[in-house]
């Protein structure tokens, strides 16, 4: 059964960092497509990174240069480092699978607030 | 970045009735290996989104038949044949042809 399980989410100051895990198991995350999707309270999706074809790492223009995922294949996780955050980055994260361009397996997501 | 624009962004239905919500993108989403990456999703109350269709038409494993999509081109279509009670959300398109990928604003369904 695949599973994904976010966690390290919480309360961080402005201009903190902040590395988010996501346990996957069922499937080798080095196998498949991968990707981070973010929500702020009460708003819609929005597509933030992933790790796709040869290693290949995109990530949203809101995010870039403050962002980096990254795999550890010996521990089936995905990370995300996330650094000078700002209060627009408050929002639940939920890791993902990606199959034909799009993800088929969601985590339960992990609430990132940005407050001083 | 391309703009997915859904419609209507809400929806009141009777149960047993249809349903149709549209997604138009701002530029062809044919990509270049021929496939055309669009996807629909459901997120019920407090619950993770939930990937209903993949490549324009094609649902996911136990998905109900009663949910169908179609489109080609910049506008696509997710219908409901008949509502029922759990279908009760918002519904997201999201194409997955062009970097960085986007969604469609969100649509909230609910029942009459």
């Amino acid at each position: 059964e695949v599973q994904l399980v976010e966690s390290g989410g919480g309360v961080i100051q402005p201009g903190g960092s902040l590395r988010l895990s996501c346990a996957a198991s069922g499937f080798s995350v080095s196998s498949k497509y991968m990707s981070w999707v973010r929500q702020a309270p009460g708003k819609g999706l929005q597509w933030v990174s992933g790790f796709y074809r040869g290693g290949s790492t995109y990530y949203a223009d809101s995010v870039k240069g403050r962002i980096i995922i990254s795999r550890d294949t010996s521990r089936n996780t995905l990370y995300l480092q996330m650094n000078s955050l700002r209060a627009e980055d408050t929002a639940v994260y939920y890791c993902t699978r990606e199959v034909d361009g799009g993800p088929d397996y969601w985590g339960q997501g992990t609430l990132v607030t940005v407050s001083s | 970045d391309v703009v997915m624009t859904q419609s209507p962004l809400s929806l009141s239905v009777t149960l047993g009735q249809p349903a149709s919500i549209s997604c138009r993108s701002s530029q062809s989403l044919v990509h270049s290996d021929g496939n055309i990456y669009l996807n629909w999703f459901q997120q019920r109350p407090g619950q993770s989104p939930r990937r209903l269709i993949y490549k324009i038409s094609n649902r996911d494993s136990g998905v109900p038949d009663r949910f169908s999509g179609s489109g080609s081109g910049t506008d696509f279509t997710l219908n409901i044949s008949r509502v029922e009670a759990e279908d009760v959300g918002v519904y997201y398109c999201l194409q997955g042809t062009h970097w960085p990928k986007t969604f469609g604003q969100g649509t909230k369904l609910e029942i009459k």
